[in-house]
């Protein structure tokens, strides 16, 4: 079965980085984009970026342009978010999601992980 | 970017009734790539609905979504206790994608 495991939950200090990882099994990982959504606590979500497994390729939101970086390791099936000068505003739960495509829009989030907190605090 | 405005922000039903969840798009969404999902505390958000009208896999027939252009809505035909949740929808016909702000189911 399709299996997203997220990292755990992270503490940081405002101007700090921080990196989830995102571990996927049970289908083949180069053969689906990998996405990245936040939510805020109480709030609804974002999204932030894509990265095709396959050749590396990404795609970022505006919002977080110079920001954000998505990578992946295929050896291991694994795709990281790193999102660096954080700010308290960037609290919240990040969550993978693989997504399906339809024609040339692929965005249909069909399993996600079950999210990683990261609190940004002094 | 696609603003998704979702109505009402809170519902309160009781189980076995029927809901109609609103979605309006700021410009029409094209070939109407719109899904739903549903997302209870605590948890990831599940899709429910995609290109509008498709069911994901292992959703019940319970859960139907419709429209195009700029109105969209789920309905849910008999509320079961466990569809108590927050609902949103999201397009994907334009970059970036983006999120409704969420309708809560909650039980009367």
């Amino acid at each position: 079965q399709v299996q997203l495991v997220q990292s755990g939950a992270e503490v940081k200090k405002p101007g700090a980085s921080v990196k989830v990882s995102c571990k996927a099994s049970g289908y083949t990982f180069t053969g689906y984009f990998m996405h990245w959504v936040r939510q805020a606590p109480g709030q609804g979500l974002e999204w932030m970026a894509w990265i095709n497994p396959s050749s590396g390729g990404t795609k970022y939101a505006q919002n977080f342009q110079g920001r954000v970086t998505m990578t992946r390791d295929t050896s291991i099936s694994t795709a990281y978010m790193e999102l660096s000068s954080l700010r308290s505003d960037d609290t919240a739960v990040y969550y993978c999601a693989r997504a399906l495509c339809s024609g040339s829009s692929c965005y249909i989030f069909d399993y996600w992980g079950q999210g990683t907190l990261v609190t940004v605090s002094s | 970017e696609i603003v998704l405005t979702q109505s009402p922000g809170t519902l309160s039903l009781s189980p076995g009734e029927r809901v109609i969840l609103s979605c309006r798009a700021s410009q029409s969404v094209s070939s109407s790539y719109l899904a739903w999902y549903q997302q209870k505390p605590g948890q990831a958000p599940r899709l429910l609905i995609y290109a509008a009208s498709s069911r994901a896999t292992g959703i019940p027939d319970r859960f139907s979504g419709s429209g195009s252009g700029t109105d969209f809505t789920l309905t849910i035909s008999r509320l079961e206790p466990e569809d108590f949740a927050v609902y949103y929808c999201q397009q994907y016909g334009s970059s970036p994608c983006s999120f409704g702000q969420g309708t809560k189911l909650e039980i009367k």
